[in-house]
């Protein structure tokens, strides 16, 4: 069974404005993290931001948010004040207990229009 | 933040030849390192995970003597592709936590395009 699970492929966004990706997880452990890295056509994986599952707030990293929904498995990231820069890939990840390995989603293609 | 470097960043080899990648954590030590496979517009999938001082352990259908890794210092581990064929054309990537930042980040190195001709 899939671990992560992002279904956009793809999402257009106006610059400026904000955009929602869209993660769901399965997990059986209490204990796990939720990242999220941006990979632009470099091929560098940039690291976003962290979610824990026994953290009580919702992450947030300047312009990124994660919107964490624990009964629905979710960790949905979102980008505010979207810039052209912000073209690329992004992934959601997951590591489970005290596993260092991440299982990632399949991605999500973020193109941002002038 | 902590440094992953991983070397070369491209590589053209002939079909059957082998293939060294390197992967150093910079400024902190990582007994575990991971390496991952990336095709074109894919996912990153996880190769195997390797252990310094002992042997990789390698994910269900990644072949451990095609891909040897050696990790033989708490600051680098590499990746050989052995014999390596056309459909061995990938991205590699390399990755590493640094307990410091209390493991809640996973450290890349800049990926290796590697092409077989």
């Amino acid at each position: 069974a899939q671990k992560i699970t992002q279904t956009q492929p793809g999402m257009f966004v106006q610059e400026k404005e904000a955009v929602t990706l869209d993660c769901t997880y399965d997990t059986s452990d209490p204990s796990y993290g939720l990242f999220w890295y941006k990979q632009p056509s470099s091929g560098e994986m940039i690291f976003l931001i962290y979610q824990g599952s026994y953290d009580q707030q919702n992450a947030t990293e300047g312009r990124y948010s994660l919107n964490f929904q624990k009964a629905r498995k979710s960790a949905n990231l979102v980008i505010s004040a979207s810039q052209l820069g912000d073209s690329a890939m992004y992934f959601c990840a997951m590591r489970e207990g005290g596993d260092y390995k991440l299982s990632f989603g399949a991605g999500t293609t973020v193109t941002v229009r002038a | 933040g902590a440094v992953v470097s991983q070397h070369p960043s491209w590589v053209i080899c002939k079909s059957g030849t082998s293939v060294k990648i390197e992967c150093r954590s910079l400024d902190f030590q990582a007994t575990t390192m991971f390496w991952y496979r990336q095709f074109p517009k894919q996912s990153l999938m996880l190769m195997a995970t390797s252990n310094e001082g002992s042997k990789a352990t390698y994910e269900q259908g990644v072949e451990k003597d095609k891909f040897l890794i050696n990790h033989a210092s708490l600051t680098l581990s590499t990746l050989t592709v052995t014999s390596a064929h056309p459909e061995d054309s990938s991205f590699y990537i390399c990755s590493a936590f640094s307990g410091d930042r209390g493991n809640t980040e996973a450290f890349f190195g800049q990926g290796t395009r590697l092409t077989v001709v």
